[in-house]
Formats: C-alpha cells, structure tokens, sequence
C-alpha cells in the first residue's frame, strides 16, 4: 500500500502556479519523495525528487518540511498540458507504489 | 535518446489464448520493471530485472504470467492462458540504478490488453 496521503483532486488556473501538496507521516530516513504525473492514459512521467533538501529542475519545484513528514510539488505556471494525475511516491529502491494520486485540472 | 518502447500498443485476444508484450529499455539502463493497471486500480508493480536477473518478482499475480530478460537488453512479458481479468494497461520502465538517488524511472507508453 502507498505511505502517501494526497487530495483525491484540485483544480488551477492556468498560468497561476499549482501547489499539489502530500502526507508521508511515516517516511523513513533512507527514502526519498518522488513526484510522477500521468498525462490522460500516457505512460508515467518524472517530474522530480528529493530527500531532506528543496529542489527545482526546469519541470517543478518540491519543498520538504523540515521533518520530511510531508512535502508540496509546486508548477509555477501551470499550463492546460499539466493537466494529469499526480503521484507522490516514496521510494529507497526497487518498485515504486503508486495511489490514487491527485487529479489536477488546469483550467483556463 | 530513444525512450522505453512497447510493443504491441493494443492487442485484443479471447480468453483461453496467449499473448506476449514486448519492452525495449533505454539503453544503459540494467533496470527494467514491468507494472500494470487494471480496470479502476491503481498502478501496481509487477516485477524488476537487474540485468537478465529477477530481482523481485512479488507482484507477479500468478503462474500464467511468465517473464524473460535475455540477454539483459529487451523484456517480455507472456500471459498464458489469457483470462479476462488480465485485461488492463501494461507498462514497462527502466532506470540506470536502482537505489536513489540516480534511480528515476522512465515509462513506456503502455501495453493495452483487452481479453474478451
């Protein structure tokens, strides 16, 4: 079963940035948060990951609190093409097990 | 870079038959994972090859679904006999690691199986 706790769905207008948050209460130390997104019936896409520290990459940023117990994925300018499901996941190796995910609609 | 590749993108069989999917990792990559989603679940993981090795095959669902690595390049999944629950997307990943951080997986666009 997923460790991870989002909203079933959200909603955001486009070109305004789009905070998906996630719960992971019992993450481990060794496991990273990893963020996946799944474009209408596409395969599942990377977006990013991250372990204790905030990232950004040119797709998104992640911030993890402090005490990793739960992190937001943030699109800065969320576009109708960002509109998917997205996956937090958590993950030290091998499989990656997804829930339900956030249903994200961008909207015009 | 080529991407995962998945063949076929449909395939329609009748209960009973037998039907092989085919995925092409990106090349370099020794991880490649099979998962798949069945009507209104979610994305579960079938199994990991390290290489041409099964690393964890725990998600397999029963004895009727074989897969091979040979090779340790291109995978297969074969279901045989096909029943009707099989039904579903297949989808195949890879990655250059297995542990992260350098362990991101990257998704072909499915395998579609119907089994009337």
């Amino acid at each position: 079963d997923a460790k991870t706790t989002q909203p079933p769905s959200m909603d955001c207008a486009e070109g305004r940035a789009a905070n998906l948050p996630c719960n992971h209460s019992t993450i481990s130390g060794n496991e990273y948060v990893y963020w996946y997104r799944q474009i209408h019936s596409q395969g599942p896409q990377y977006i990013i990951h991250g372990l204790k520290n905030n990232e950004t990459n040119e797709m998104a940023s992640l911030i993890i609190t402090e005490d990793r117990k739960s992190s937001t994925l943030i699109l800065p300018h969320a576009t109708l093409r960002d509109t998917a499901v997205y996956y937090c996941i958590l993950n030290a190796g091998n499989m990656l097990t997804f829930g339900g995910g956030t249903r994200l609609m961008v909207k015009p | 870079e080529a991407g995962v590749t998945q063949f076929p993108s449909h395939s329609v069989i009748e209960k009973g038959q037998t039907v092989t999917l085919r995925c092409d990792p990106i090349s370099g990559h020794d991880n490649l994972y099979w998962y798949r989603r069945v009507m209104g679940k979610e994305i579960k993981f079938l199994l990991h090859f390290v290489k041409e090795s099964k690393q964890d095959e725990s998600g397999m669902p029963n004895n009727r679904f074989l897969a091979e690595r040979t090779g340790g390049t291109y995978s297969t999944l074969k279901v045989q006999p096909a029943e009707l629950e099989d039904s579903g997307v297949y989808f195949c990943a890879s990655s250059r690691f297995r542990d992260p951080p350098g362990n991101e997986q990257f998704f072909g666009p499915g395998t579609r199986l119907t089994v009337l």
